[in-house]
């Protein structure tokens, strides 16, 4: 049972373009989301967060909002550059430290 | 500087033959985490430790194992590799307490091969 979904495994974006990442999740209990950026062979690095008491959080090209009753966020990545090409992991949290949950991450590619 | 430092970030080990990860941080974090992602795949917590308290998840195989001698360091025993265990495992930290103390910081992965 996914409690985090990405239902988009790949997204192909023009350079300088919008680029608008998905993420659903099920589990109302969440109340802290953050998105992770991976490349090939490195962990993921933290981006940026939200938590389930705002609905929007901006961090410089990179903003996350949130929906809590669609219980759905996105992130925005305007304008989109090339080294922002790579896997976009959505995660959520239940608070303390149980760890997060994660979907299965997005592969975004960056065409100039 | 890496602040959660993972070695070696390449293993590669015999089926059967025991194979141990380690994971040091800086961060003074007080929770320390074992993820296992293969590919494609959304990483899966394997269990973590708050200060010296072990949480296994439920699914977790009885073949991993973890130890966490101090606050720095942390280690993932694999006591039987299979074939199926072939992934990267990422050792993770937090600071366990707020809400904004759930924001996991990884390290660089370990990436195991099983042959």
């Amino acid at each position: 049972d996914q409690q985090v979904k990405q239902n988009s495994p790949s997204l192909s974006v023009q350079e300088g373009r919008i680029s608008i990442l998905n993420c659903d999740y099920t589990n109302s209990m969440f109340d802290y989301f953050l998105w992770y950026k991976k490349y090939p062979a490195e962990g993921p690095t933290f981006l940026i967060s939200i938590s389930s008491i705002k609905d929007k959080n901006e961090d410089g090209r990179f903003t996350v909002f949130l929906n809590k009753s669609a219980k759905h966020l996105s992130l925005h990545i305007v304008p989109s550059q090339p080294g922002d090409s790579a896997v976009y992991f959505c995660a959520a949290s239940r608070g303390g430290a149980d760890g997060l949950t994660f979907g299965k991450g997005t592969h975004l590619i960056i065409q100039p | 500087d890496a602040m959660v430092i993972q070695n070696p970030r390449y293993q590669v080990t015999q089926f059967g033959k025991p194979v141990t990860l380690s994971c040091s941080q800086t961060l003074n974090h007080n929770v320390m985490y074992w993820y296992q992602q293969k590919s494609s795949q959304a990483p899966k917590l394997l269990f973590h430790y708050y200060d010296k308290d072990f949480n296994n998840e439920a699914d977790t195989p009885d073949n991993f194992q973890s130890r966490r001698p101090n606050t720095s360091f942390c280690f993932l025993d694999i006591r039987s590799p299979g074939l199926g265990d072939a992934a990267m495992y990422l050792c993770a930290t937090s600071l366990g307490q707020g809400r904004s103390g759930n924001t996991i910081y990884f390290g660089e992965g370990s990436w195991l091969t099983v042959v």
